[in-house]
Formats: structure tokens, C-alpha cells, sequence
């Protein structure tokens, strides 16, 4: 079984559209997170969220949006899709909030928005 | 703010011994790992290791921790062509909570 998976695989959309990426995970982890990677490999965080409850948003543009309905996910919505969007987005989660938790990644999302 | 360093390849032939190098800025860091990803593939964590230790050994994997220089390396033992892959050093940031600031990733290209 997989512990952190991310739906779908591959995105490719026109700008301007919304669309939105699905995080399960089935670990029983309290904390969840959104990573972006960019076409150079740099990874960042977007946001992280601890029971349901958002922690950290990382001066991300509002057109991102997440969304947790409980603590085994944590969807994101992008509104008005930009170019710049494009990039793989990765879903991670840890046991618990705090600094010395090992966080698992799901296989990434490869958004292409043309 | 913080910043994380990585050369950004390495070409080793197999059996040859790997070392890959990273340097980071904040020196509150308490944790620093190394993840491992393979292409079209997530990330895998490999290692990691607290900030007050020097040394930490795994398998194949051996970790060594310069906090005065604020440098980390990973050392792959015996390398092998599954292990070509990307290789990212992450540091933890001492705020409380999980927050991987990652390197920019070295590329390790394997050669038989």
C-alpha cells in the first residue's frame, strides 16, 4: 500500500484554467505538507498543516489554495493557472508537529500548464 | 535566511566510493538529512542526523557533521549503479516545527 499518494500523476492544462491535486495518506501522520519543485530541482515548501489546521503558508500567491477535510489529506486548488505553475508538487506528511519528525513524500504531481 | 549548498553533479564508477558535500547557514538546525530521488520518483529519505552529533552510520551510508563549518556529506560505500539518483541535504529549521529547507540536489551519475 502506498503511504502518501497524490492523484494524478501528470497534469497538463491550459493557463487561466483551475484544477486541483489530491493528497491521501494512509500513516496515520498528523501533519501533512505541500513541496514545489521547480524545473531546476529546487524544492520548497508551500505549506504545512497539523490536524486539519494550517501551520505555515509560505508567501505563496492566493490563486494556491488548500484544503484539508481531515488529517489523511490535504488537497490543493490553483486558480488562473500561470505559466510559472508549471513544476512537479510533492505531498509529505510526519507523525507529529515538531522539528525532529521524518517527513514521507508521495511521487509528485508534474503540473505542465501551456 | 537560510541557504543550502550542493555541488551539482558527481561521476563515480562502480565499486568507487561516492561523497557528496553540503553546506548550510543556519545554525539552529537541528536536524539535516539527506533524501534520495530517482527520476519520475518521489523523495526517499535515507538519513539524517542531529545537529550535536558527528557521525552517524547506516549500511552503506555514512554521514559526518562539521557544525563549526556548517558542512554535511553524505559517503556512499561500494557505489553502485542504482544508486544514480538525486541527492538532497535538507536542514530543519529550529522553529519549532517541520520545515525542510532543502539544497539545490547533486546529481550522481553511476558508471559500471
Amino acid at each position: 500500500d502506498t503511504a502518501v499518494s497524490q492523484t494524478p500523476k501528470y497534469l497538463v492544462t491550459q493557463m487561466g484554467n483551475d484544477k486541483s491535486i489530491k493528497c491521501e495518506q494512509n500513516l496515520g501522520h498528523d501533519t501533512m505538507y505541500w513541496y514545489k519543485q521547480d524545473s531546476k530541482k529546487f524544492l520548497k515548501i508551500m505549506f504545512s498543516y497539523n490536524n486539519k489546521e494550517l501551520i505555515i503558508n509560505e508567501t505563496v500567491p492566493n490563486r494556491f489554495s488548500p484544503k484539508s477535510p481531515d488529517k489523511a489529506h490535504l488537497n490543493l486548488h490553483i486558480n488562473s493557472l500561470e505559466l510559472g505553475d508549471s513544476a512537479v508538487y510533492f505531498c509529505a506528511s510526519s507523525p507529529r508537529w515538531g522539528a525532529n519528525t521524518e517527513a514521507f513524500f508521495g511521487q509528485g504531481t508534474r503540473l505542465t500548464v501551456v | 535566511g537560510e541557504d543550502v549548498e550542493q555541488s551539482l553533479f558527481l561521476s563515480v564508477r562502480e565499486g568507487d566510493s561516492s561523497v557528496i558535500n553540503c553546506t548550510y547557514t543556519d545554525s539552529s538546525s537541528t536536524y539535516l538529512y539527506w533524501y534520495k530521488q530517482e527520476p519520475g520518483a518521489g523523495l526517499q529519505l535515507l538519513t539524517y542526523i542531529f545537529s550535536n552529533m558527528d557521525m552517524k552510520q547506516d549500511q552503506r551510508l555514512t554521514v559526518l557533521l562539521n557544525k563549526k563549518d556548517k558542512h554535511l556529506s553524505l559517503r556512499i560505500a561500494d557505489t553502485q549503479t542504482g544508486d544514480s539518483a538525486i541527492y538532497f541535504c535538507a536542514e530543519s529549521e529550529n522553529t519549532g516545527f517541520q520545515k525542510l529547507v532543502f539544497g539545490t540536489g547533486t546529481r550522481l551519475l553511476v558508471s559500471p
